[in-house]
This record gives structure tokens, C-alpha cells and sequence, in this order.
């Protein structure tokens, strides 16, 4: 099983900041099979991004992943007041599918 | 766009079994568009994959829970469904239904439903 770590568990920023967050794999993950997803309180998580860089219908262009084999980033360009919530990445390359303990990104 | 909903008792007894039903709209659970699943988080922790069904009927389980977990479906409906056999306090998490486009082991969520279990 692919273990996922989230670093930092919070990361406490202002709107207008720019916010990076990291998953590191316990095992190199083919063709950049991750995920990423925002998690508001009390709702579902939503996909944000996933792969080499495709966003979901209705993500804008200040989210962005880069990295490759165990170590990826989700980088917030500059925060709005509606990002601020809890992101998770998953890996997708092998199963058992794995999702990381999240970051909380606070104000 | 696929709507997913979630459905089923909010407190099941240790040792029962738990049961969940996903009703699909605005798609057709036959579609060979999406694989279908479930994934559960339990409070204040990361999600956890629970298994998926791809359109051929096969299915997939996280092998932590293989031993107890169903997923099947129901094309009359529209639905598909869960089943987690000898449940403990342990199970006790939101479940969510969700969708992933075929090609790809991403998901887009239901809801969710909080299940309880305890006597």
C-alpha cells in the first residue's frame, strides 16, 4: 500500500498569500497518478486537480501541482477567502487507492 | 452532470451489518463512462477507499476491509449499493458515494452520510 504524508498538517496564511502544500509517497507514484482535493467543513470533498496537470470543470488557473515520483506539490498562487479548508491528495496508480491526512490551510 | 445521493440508516449495531444505497442521476448507472464506489472518513481523519465497481460488473476492495465489504448493483433503480458485514465502533465514519470517470481512479463525491455504530 502507497502511504501518503501531508506536510504542513496547517499552514496559517492571509488572503492575497501564496500557499504550497506537500505529499510525499511512501513509493515512487508511475505516470503522476495524484490527486489533490478541497475539503470544506461539513461538505464533500471536491477535486481540485489531478495527473500531470489537468484541472476539474470549474477549478481556476491559481491552483497548480508540479513534482513527480514521491514528492508533489499544490501550489494556492494567491489566496481567496474561499480557499481557505482542507486539502487531501490521493494516489491513483495502484490500488489500495490512498489519500493523504491533509493539510489545513487557515487564515 | 452525475448527481449522486446517498441513503440508509445513521446507526447500526456492532456486530450488524451496514447497509448504504447511491441513487445516480443525470447518467445511467449501465453508462461505460464511470466506475462506481465507495469511500468512507471517519471524524477528523483522511478519507479511506472502501472499493469501486467498474462496468463490467467487477469489482475492486481495499483489501483492509475485503473480507466484509459488497458492492453491487441495481440498473432497475438507477442505484448502487454497499454492505459492510460485523461492523464495530471502528466503522463509525461519513460515508460517501462517488464517481470516477472510466480511464481514471479519481473521484467526484455524493454528500455523504454519517453512520454511527453503537449499541
Amino acid at each position: 500500500e502507497v502511504v501518503l504524508t501531508q506536510s504542513p498538517g496547517t499552514l496559517s496564511l492571509s488572503p492575497g498569500e501564496r500557499a504550497t502544500l506537500s505529499c510525499r509517497a511512501s513509493q515512487s507514484i508511475r505516470s503522476n497518478y495524484l490527486a489533490w482535493y478541497q475539503q470544506k467543513f461539513g461538505q464533500a470533498p471536491r477535486l481540485l486537480i489531478y495527473g500531470a496537470s489537468s484541472r476539474a470543470t470549474g477549478i481556476p488557473d491559481r491552483f497548480s501541482i508540479s513534482g513527480s515520483g514521491t514528492d508533489f506539490t499544490l501550489t494556492i498562487s494567491t489566496l481567496e477567502p474561499e480557499d481557505f479548508a482542507v486539502y487531501y491528495c490521493q494516489q491513483y496508480a495502484a490500488s489500495p487507492f490512498t489519500f493523504g491526512p491533509g493539510t489545513t490551510v487557515e487564515i | 452532470q452525475l448527481q449522486l445521493q446517498e441513503s440508509g440508516p445513521g446507526l447500526v449495531k456492532p456486530s450488524e451489518t451496514l447497509s448504504l444505497n447511491c441513487t445516480v442521476s443525470g447518467g445511467s448507472i449501465n453508462s461505460p463512462s464511470y466506475f462506481w464506489g465507495w469511500i468512507r472518513q471517519p471524524p477528523g481523519k483522511g478519507p479511506e477507499w472502501i472499493g469501486s465497481m467498474i462496468f463490467s460488473g467487477n469489482t475492486y476492495y481495499n483489501p483492509s476491509l475485503e473480507s466484509r465489504v459488497t458492492i453491487s448493483v441495481d440498473t432497475s433503480k438507477n442505484q448502487f449499493s454497499l454492505k459492510l458485514s460485523s461492523v464495530t465502533a471502528t466503522d463509525t465514519a461519513v460515508y460517501y458515494c462517488a464517481s470516477s470517470p472510466r480511464g481514471t481512479w479519481t473521484f467526484n463525491w455524493g454528500q455523504g452520510t454519517l453512520v454511527t455504530v453503537s449499541s
